[in-house]
Parts: structure tokens; C-alpha cells; sequence
């Protein structure tokens, strides 16, 4: 089945600095690519995906970038902000059939002010 | 109005007991979803039914068992909690099954099992 790895686990950045998560996945038949954010004691929340027919979508600061060759896909943070400070998971699913979706193990991001 | 709603927020018991959580979303989804999330945050699937049919089952103890009255809920009965069944247990749903489109979940229930 897919596997989702997720780096770094943790990571910290100045107020304004940008901060990138990477993810890889192990199954080439996987077309769709969400990332959840999840602020603390809250419910995780869709913040962007990618479908593998694309290879970069951007929603002002966040922004998604896919290389289905290296079956790898990053999330983009520009200018943060304190609010930005949550767990956020990639995510990879085959899109067929009963497929869930598959999270990475989360990466703790704190923007320190 | 809450999409997807779940109770209890929170549970604490003590280890061999057996408790319930509930779910509802009233978006009209097909599919619903259980997941566990531990002190790690880890996000795990355990059960999805779509349309209330039972459609992923992935490896969980047979002391859990979800059911579905209807499309719209979704609970999860779990039997002799043991220390290790403590984690937050979120019910989520899409409007498929194909793991394409987005996952609205809940608020999360927190089982404490001491």
C-alpha cells in the first residue's frame, strides 16, 4: 500500500521567513495530494491539494509543488505569520476504487515572533 | 451549523470498560470515515463505510466496532478499553469514496483510558 513519509517533524521560523515541508510517497498510481493543517486542540483543515496533472497551485501565501518523476511534493510558506504555527500533514491518495487517503506523520511548525 | 459533530468531547474510564462515540455530519457526504490520532499526532485510518457499507477496515482490533445507521452517522463501540486505545479519535466524511475530494472532520473525541 502507499507509505507517506513527511520531513522535518518539527521546524521553527522567524515571523516572515518561509517555511517548506516535503513529502514522498511510494505509490506511482497516486493522483491526488492534500495538505491538512491542525492547530492545537483543533480538528485538522483542508488548506490546499494538488492532483498529479499539475504540477504547482499557489493560494496566496501556501503553495503546492509536485514532481511526479521523484514522487515527491512540497507545501510553501511565504511571509510567515504566528497564526501560521500548527501541525501539518501531506497526504496521498490513488483516487480509484476505496482509497483513503494516506497521511504523512505531521510536521510541527512554529513561527516565533 | 456543525458539519461534522461528535460526542462526547471527551472520555475518561478505566482499563476492561467498553464505550461508545457518536457521529453526524449533515452535508449529504456518502462516506465516513473513523481515524486515530495519538499522542504523536499521527494520523491513522481505521474504518470507512460509504453509504453505509463497511469499506476499509484496516487492521484494528476486533474490540472496535463501528456502525452505521444510516449515511449520515457513524459510531464507534469500543470494547475492554485497554491503556493503549487512549488517543483522539476524530470522525471525518467526503462526498466519495475514491479519497479525491476533501475530508471535513470533527471536532475530535479525547479517550483517556487510565
Amino acid at each position: 500500500g502507499e507509505n507517506v513519509e513527511q520531513h522535518p517533524s518539527t521546524l521553527s521560523v522567524q515571523e516572515g521567513d518561509s517555511a517548506v515541508i516535503k513529502c514522498t510517497y511510494s505509490d506511482s498510481a497516486s493522483n491526488y495530494f492534500p495538505w491538512y493543517k491542525q492547530e492545537l486542540g483543533k480538528r485538522p483543515q483542508l488548506i490546499i491539494d494538488i492532483r498529479s496533472n499539475v504540477g504547482e497551485k499557489k493560494d496566496q501565501r501556501i503553495a503546492v509543488t509536485l514532481n511526479k518523476t521523484a514522487k515527491h511534493f512540497s507545501l510553501h510558506i511565504t511571509e510567515t505569520q504566528p497564526e501560521d504555527s500548527a501541525v501539518y500533514f501531506c497526504a496521498a491518495s490513488k483516487g480509484s476504487g476505496n482509497t483513503p487517503l494516506v497521511f504523512g506523520k505531521g510536521t510541527r511548525l512554529s513561527v516565533i515572533a | 451549523d456543525t458539519a461534522v459533530s461528535q460526542t462526547p468531547k471527551y472520555l475518561v474510564t478505566q482499563m476492561g470498560n467498553d464505550k461508545s462515540i457518536k457521529c453526524e455530519q449533515n452535508l449529504g457526504h456518502d462516506t465516513m470515515y473513523w481515524y486515530k490520532q495519538d499522542s504523536k499526532k499521527f494520523l491513522k485510518i481505521m474504518f470507512s463505510y460509504n453509504n453505509k457499507e463497511l469499506i476499509i477496515n484496516e487492521t484494528v482490533p476486533n474490540r472496535f466496532s463501528p456502525k452505521s445507521p444510516d449515511k449520515a452517522h457513524l459510531n464507534l463501540h469500543i470494547n475492554s478499553l485497554e491503556l493503549g486505545d487512549s488517543a483522539v479519535y476524530f470522525c471525518a466524511s467526503s462526498q466519495t469514496n475514491r479519497g479525491t475530494g476533501e475530508l471535513f472532520f470533527g471536532e475530535g473525541s479525547r479517550l483517556t483510558v487510565l
